[in-house]
Formats: C-alpha cells, sequence, structure tokens
C-alpha cells in the first residue's frame, strides 16, 4: 500500500492476556520503528529494526514486549501478560533508512481492562 | 543522550495570529531536525525537517522552522494561523547515526475564530 499500515487499530483486552499488533511498512523502507504514545505526551520509542534484525530494543520497557520482523517487512509486536498500565497508542513507522524521515501509520489503541 | 524540550504545553490562539512554537534539544553531534504535525483523529504527518544547509526551512501549509545552532533550537512559525492548524505539533531528533528519531513532548494548539 501507499502508507503504513497497523492492525488492528483498537483492541481490548483483559489484564493478563497476550496482543499482537501488527506493522506493514512502506514497502521499499528497510528500517521499521515502533513507537508507544500515552495521552499528553510524544511517541516513545520502543523498538527499531533494520532489515530482518533489531538494530536497536533499547526502548522495549520490560520482557514482556517483544517484536519480530522474519522477512524484513512485516513486523509483529507481541506483548505478554498485559497490564493496564500497557494501554497507550502504539505506533509504527518505516523510513529508508535509520536517521532520515519517518512516516507513521495510523496506530493501534491498545487498552487493557 | 539525546533530548528534546518542548516549552508549551498548549497553545491558545485567534485566527491570523502569528505563531511560535518552542523546540531545544540537547545533542553534541551533527543532527537533523522534524516537525510532525497530529491533527484530531489523524496520524503524524512530517511537516518539515532539516538536515543541513539553510538554517531557514520551510514546509507545508506555510509553516517555517529556524535551526539555531548556537542556541540548539529548532522554533516553529507561521505568520498567520488558520482554524485547521488546531493540532498537536512534535519536535523530533536524529542523527546521521543508526538512531531512532527521540520526539518532544508536544504542544498543543487550539485556533479560535
Amino acid at each position: 500500500g501507499a502508507g503504513v499500515s497497523q492492525t488492528p487499530s483498537n483492541k481490548v483486552t483483559e489484564k493478563g492476556k497476550y496482543v499482537e499488533l501488527r506493522c506493514d511498512p512502506i514497502s521499499g523502507h528497510t528500517a521499521l520503528y515502533w513507537y508507544r504514545q500515552s495521552l499528553g505526551q510524544g511517541p516513545e520509542f520502543l523498538i527499531y529494526f533494520q532489515g530482518t534484525g533489531a538494530a536497536d530494543d533499547s526502548g522495549l520497557p520490560n520482557d514482556r514486549f517483544f517484536a519480530v520482523r522474519p522477512e524484513g517487512s512485516v513486523s509483529t509486536l507481541k506483548i505478554q501478560r498485559t497490564e493496564r498500565g500497557d494501554s497507550a497508542v502504539y505506533l509504527c513507522a518505516s523510513s529508508f533508512s535509520s536517521g532520515n524521515t519517518i512516516y507513521f501509520g495510523e496506530g493501534s489503541w491498545l487498552t487493557v481492562v | 543522550a539525546q533530548s528534546v524540550s518542548q516549552h508549551n504545553h498548549h497553545v491558545i490562539l485567534s485566527e491570523a495570529a502569528s505563531l511560535e512554537l518552542g523546540c531545544n534539544y540537547s545533542y553534541g553531534g551533527t543532527v537533523n531536525l522534524f516537525w510532525y504535525v497530529q491533527y484530531p483523529g489523524q496520524h503524524l504527518q512530517l511537516l518539515l525537517k532539516y538536515f543541513s544547509g539553510d538554517p531557514l526551512v520551510k514546509g507545508i501549509k506555510g509553516f517555517e522552522a529556524e535551526f539555531i545552532k548556537s542556541k540548539f533550537s529548532f522554533n516553529l512559525r507561521k505568520p498567520s494561523v488558520q482554524w485547521s492548524d488546531t493540532a498537536e505539533y512534535f519536535c523530533a531528533l536524529g542523527n546521521s547515526g543508526n538512531t531512532p528519531l527521540v520526539f518532544g513532548k508536544g504542544t498543543r494548539l487550539s485556533v479560535i475564530a
């Protein structure tokens, strides 16, 4: 597609459940980023991929969060044993290379109840 | 460590007023600087960017920003705002290395008739 696509757009889950969020980047973009945005805050970096490998995962808050990009295109952010504090908008973005302009998707709203 | 500060949390202006949103960054090396905008209900979009060259950068919709290296600043300006400029504005910092963009907390702009 023309832009970064994220699914689902909204997800409500119960505390303790497992969640997967999917991102399909702009075709040809090798760098893919996951950010998290809470109300009243700017996007907070989680992890970024260059190709298939995680080049920097220093922003993942704890080991309940994990992300993969097995074929260098689509990425999945996985959250285990969700907590209410995980509620946020999870943003995916992509770019031709790191440090350059990144293009965001619409985000996935996650609500943990 | 890189960081971005946006001084104004919420700015309220009347239509046709001039706008200046502050952005200061902390980083000792060569920087790439960005302003992103998020209109209500929409995803983050690039407004303008500075990589090198002329420190006065012009973006879409009449916005401009000036990179002042000695002040570590990249303030956003518009001479005359419109109601449709109501949005959240985010300043972001990148560099030429393999690090993802760092965002400020954002400034909410409300333009009233």
